[in-house]
C-alpha cells in the first residue's frame, strides 16, 4: 500500500542549530515534492518544491534534497529560529491524469526552536 | 491579493444536525479542494473541482457529505447528518488549473457534541 511516513511527530532544538526533518514513502512515483508549513489554527503554506530530477533545492535558509533512489526527501532549516516553530508537512505530488495534479500528504513534524 | 477565504472558522453542533461550510478561492484559480484534517494528521482529500466539475470525489463520504461549486467559483461543503467522527478541520485549497501548488485556507474547526 501507499505510506509517506515523516519521520517524527516532534523535533526540538536549540536555536541556531539545524533542523533536519525527514519525509520516506512507498508505493509512489511522484512527479514533484513539496513542503509545507503549517502554524496553529491556520492552513498549511507553502515553501519548496523538488522536482524528481532534482538533487537539492534551496530557498534562504531552506534546504530541500530529493532522493528518488531511496525514496527519501530531507528538509533542512539552517541557523533555526524560534519564529521557524511549527508543524511542517510533505507532499507528494503526483499525475492524476489530464495535466491535473493530486497531493497526499504525510502527518507533518511538529518543530519546536528552544531560545 | 487575498487569499481563500472560509466561513465560518469555528463551528459547535450536535450530532445529526446539518452543517455547512463556504470557500471563496482565489480569484482566477479554477480548481478547488475540500480537505479534511485530523489532529495530528495530514490534510486528506474529499474533493476536487475543476472549474463547476467535480473531477475526484472518490473519497467524500456521499451518504453524508455533499458539495458544489455553482458558477465555478465559491463551493460549499456540506455534511447531514453529522456524526461525532465528524469533527475536524476542513479544509479549503485553490490553484491555477493544471498547476500544482495550492493555496489553503484557515478552515473551519467543526466539533460535533
Amino acid at each position: 500500500s501507499q505510506k509517506i511516513e515523516q519521520n517524527s511527530e516532534a523535533l526540538n532544538i536549540q536555536e541556531g542549530k539545524t533542523a533536519t526533518l525527514t519525509c520516506n514513502y512507498t508505493n509512489y512515483s511522484p512527479a514533484y515534492l513539496q513542503w509545507y508549513r503549517q502554524d496553529p489554527g491556520r492552513g498549511p503554506v507553502f515553501l519548496l518544491l523538488i522536482r524528481e530530477n532534482e538533487k537539492e533545492k534551496r530557498k534562504e535558509r531552506l534546504k530541500v534534497t530529493f532522493d528518488t533512489t531511496l525514496k527519501q526527501s530531507l528538509f533542512h532549516i539552517t541557523a533555526s529560529q524560534p519564529a521557524d516553530s511549527a508543524t511542517y508537512l510533505c507532499a507528494l505530488v503526483w499525475g492524476s491524469g489530464a495535466g491535473s495534479y493530486q497531493l497526499t500528504f504525510g502527518k507533518g513534524t511538529k518543530l519546536s526552536v528552544i531560545p | 491579493e487575498a487569499g481563500v477565504v472560509q466561513s465560518p472558522r469555528y463551528k459547535i453542533i450536535e450530532k445529526k444536525q446539518p452543517v455547512a461550510f463556504w470557500c471563496n478561492p482565489i480569484s482566477g484559480h479554477n480548481t478547488l479542494y475540500w480537505y479534511l484534517q485530523n489532529l495530528g494528521q495530514g490534510p486528506e482529500l474529499l474533493i476536487r473541482y475543476e472549474n463547476e466539475e467535480a473531477v475526484d470525489d472518490s473519497q467524500l463520504p456521499k451518504d453524508r457529505f455533499s458539495a458544489e461549486r455553482l458558477k465555478g467559483v465559491d463551493s460549499t461543503l456540506k455534511i447531514q447528518p453529522a456524526e461525532l467522527g465528524d469533527s475536524a478541520v476542513y479544509l479549503c485549497a485553490s490553484s491555477l488549473i493544471r498547476t500544482d501548488t495550492q493555496y489553503f485556507g484557515p478552515g473551519t474547526r467543526l466539533t460535533v457534541l
